[in-house]
């Protein structure tokens, strides 16, 4: 594998199912980062993680519980979510450090709830 | 707080033609970075192009280039030579260059440009 993964690629869910979401990075750096895609929106920051601390919850709603176990994988732990949480969830990851520096992005996973 | 505005839902050029797509800004930064993402339609963003607020030269990437009016912020991509691959959402994205400060690192985006590359 290359790059950032996301795996599952397509989730439906009930508004009382729990899920997670997960990311995986191959490229070695040490900031990764949660977005919320939804239609005719700007994509939202939604978590950023550097050396698997939170650095930002751009008040995100407690239903969305993130985990950062290493630098390398982040998942978002889903509960008694909204049919508008329904949307495009974006991972990506980053050399911390420098704002210059690219974020990669994984493929998302096309979240929608019931 | 950074606002990211693109003007323009939707754009189409025809193919070997040259389309420019817009995007503006507002800061009281001077110190930042401003790139443009292309998301295909399976979905994975890639960077196009990127720009420092510090440099005057404009940022070029073969066939994509910006023009970068600190001034007026204003951050535009030009993509010349256009191809069917080209056919996308691009977004326009600033990120702080101020460590220390609570948007450092933080990417804010614009709303998003659809683009339409006709045969």
């Amino acid at each position: 594998e290359t790059g950032v993964t996301q795996t599952p690629r397509h989730l439906v869910m009930g508004m009382t199912n729990k899920k997670s979401l997960k990311c995986e990075q191959h490229l070695g750096h040490n900031a990764m980062y949660w977005y919320k895609q939804s239609a005719k929106k700007p994509l939202e920051l939604m978590f950023v993680y550097n050396f698997k601390e939170q650095t930002e919850n751009n008040s995100v709603p407690s239903r969305f519980s993130p985990e950062c176990p290493n630098s390398s994988h982040l998942f978002l732990h889903l509960h008694t979510l909204q049919p508008e949480d329904s949307a495009l969830y974006l991972c990506a990851s980053s050399q911390s450090g420098r704002p210059y520096n690219e974020q990669f992005f994984g493929p998302g996973t096309r979240l929608t709830v019931l | 707080a950074q606002t990211v505005t693109q003007s323009q839902p939707e754009m189409s050029v025809q193919e070997a033609e040259t389309v420019t797509l817009s995007c503006t800004y507002d800061t009281s930064e001077s110190d930042y970075y401003l790139f443009w993402y292309k998301q295909p339609p399976s979905r994975q963003m890639i960077l196009v192009i990127r720009q420092e607020a510090y440099k005057q030269q404009n940022a070029t990437e073969n066939r994509f280039s910006v023009n970068f009016q600190k001034a007026a912020k204003s951050f535009s991509l030009k993509i010349s030579d256009s191809q069917l691959g080209d056919a996308a959402m691009y977004f326009c994205a600033y990120r702080s260059g101020n460590a220390g400060g609570t948007s450092y690192g933080k990417l804010t985006f614009g709303q998003g440009t659809i683009l339409t590359v006709h045969p």
